[in-house]
């Protein structure tokens, strides 16, 4: 299986800055990388697809990016609603597996 | 709009077998997969399995063949998991997800106990 390590696993951030979370796969996965987001009630939603697509209707502070084995999520200026957990999932070669998660906290 | 209505939270002893449900409405039930995904108490998303609900075809990952069941009622587009040979490392929310690659709907999760 694709091993996908996350860094960092948490992230003290503050209203209005810009975060970046990494994503690394145990091999390349030809851009086949989504993200998601997960709130504190349990409800997960779709972030980015294939890389650096936005899903319908999030926020276009939301942006992917990378290739081989880094991808990255970028949020360009934090809001209220985006202190949550993020995954990443490659579905390069099955199982798709996710990432170990990384906690965006307020600093 | 779609939706995945997930069945509510259940309390099973060890050794027991546990059935849950996955209710979809807003799109096409036959013509996407419905997989599954577990996440044990505080850590990441393992995904379990899929089925194609059209033709009832199933892939597992390996860690979970023999251990999950899926189903599909297509006639309620309801889709089913059921656990068996319960131990404590099966308690866990599980989630139902529209997808076999990129997964765009969730359902709001079922929360497992195993416990005597």
């Amino acid at each position: 299986d694709i091993q996908m390590t996350q860094t960092p696993s948490s992230m003290p951030a503050s209203l209005g800055e810009r975060v970046t979370i990494s994503c690394r796969a145990s091999q390349g996965i030809s851009n086949y990388l989504n993200w998601y987001q997960q709130k504190p009630d349990g409800t997960i939603k779709p972030l980015i697809y294939y890389t650096s697509n936005l899903q319908s209707g999030v926020p276009s502070r939301f942006s992917g990016s990378g290739s081989g084995t880094d991808y990255s999520l970028t949020i360009s200026s934090l809001e209220p609603e985006d202190f949550a957990m993020y995954y990443c999932q490659q579905y390069d070669s099955s199982p798709p597996t996710f990432g170990g998660g990384t906690k965006l906290e307020l600093k | 709009q779609v939706k995945l209505l997930q069945s509510g939270a259940a309390l099973v002893k060890p050794g027991a077998s546990v059935k849950m449900s996955c209710k979809a409405s807003g799109y096409t039930f036959t013509d996407y997969w419905v997989s599954w995904v577990k996440q044990s108490h505080g850590k990441s998303l393992e995904w379990i399995g899929e089925i194609y609900p059209n033709s009832g075809a199933t892939n597992f990952n390996e860690k979970f063949k023999g251990k999950a069941t899926l189903t599909v009622d297509k006639s309620t587009s309801t889709a089913y998991m059921e656990l068996s040979r319960l131990t404590s490392e099966d308690s866990a929310i599980y989630y139902c997800t529209r997808g076999a690659s990129r997964f765009a709907y969730w359902g709001q999760g079922t929360l497992v106990t195993v416990s005597s």
